[in-house]
């Protein structure tokens, strides 16, 4: 079975500083990783991803994520925080190799403080 | 950029009763998705359709769901007899292809049994 675990139900961060919001996965074989943010009464949109090649991932926004292995992680990172960018971020994964079914996480809430 | 489109945004029925929600994927997407979220919080997989029958399916897709796709554009997901705890956010999403492709999420329907 493939899950995925984020830790934080809610980040708070300053406008201006950088942000975090973590990830870890478990999948049997390699993973396939995602990160979709949501808005208030909308679906989920596609950020980044990771498949294969360099660990770090450039995504929409400014936002950047990083595929640890040794760690099952894939952190979303963004160097500086926006106040548009408070809504709900869900990390996703699904198995490598033609596998459907995509994992999300119980999402984390980011709340940029001005 | 092309959308996935859902309707209707908010359907409110009784126990019991048959219920339909429909989708337009984006044309010239192969993969079909439902996914329901339950108070704005945890994505749960419900079923992946491809070749016009299921592909995958999750433990809460049970006898009470079925997926269709009666002609070339629309993708429908009926619940045959609605309880209580089917009230939740459900997300139709495509993807063009198979291989850690993005998915598309339309805005969703919100369901409500009474």
């Amino acid at each position: 079975a493939q899950s995925v675990a984020q830790p934080e139900d809610q980040v708070n961060v300053a406008e201006g500083n950088p942000l975090t919001v973590k990830c870890t996965y478990s999948v049997s074989g390699n993973p396939y990783l995602f990160w979709y943010v949501q808005y208030p009464n909308r679906g989920l949109q596609f950020l980044l991803k990771y498949i294969t090649g360099d660990n770090l991932v450039k995504g929409s926004y400014g936002f950047e994520a990083e595929f640890n292995k040794s760690q099952t992680s894939f952190h979303l990172k963004k160097p500086s925080a926006l106040v548009s960018d408070s809504a709900l971020y869900f990390c996703a994964v699904s198995r490598a190799g033609g596998y459907q079914k995509v994992t999300f996480g119980t999402g984390t809430k980011l709340q940029v403080i001005p | 950029e092309p959308e996935v489109t859902q309707t209707p945004s908010h359907q409110v029925t009784q126990m019991g009763q048959e219920v339909i929600l429909r989708c337009v994927p984006i044309s010239n997407h192969l993969y079909f998705y439902w996914y329901r979220q339950i108070l704005g919080q945890k994505v749960e997989f419900l079923v992946s359709f491809y070749n016009n029958e299921i592909s995958e399916k999750s433990e809460i897709f049970d006898d009470q769901f079925s997926v269709e796709r009666p002609d070339g554009s629309n993708f429908t997901l009926k619940i045959r007899s609605t309880k209580l705890e089917d009230s939740a956010m459900y997300f139709c999403a495509s993807s063009v292809g198979l291989l850690g492709e993005k998915l598309f999420f339309g805005s969703g329907t919100q369901l409500s049994v009474l």
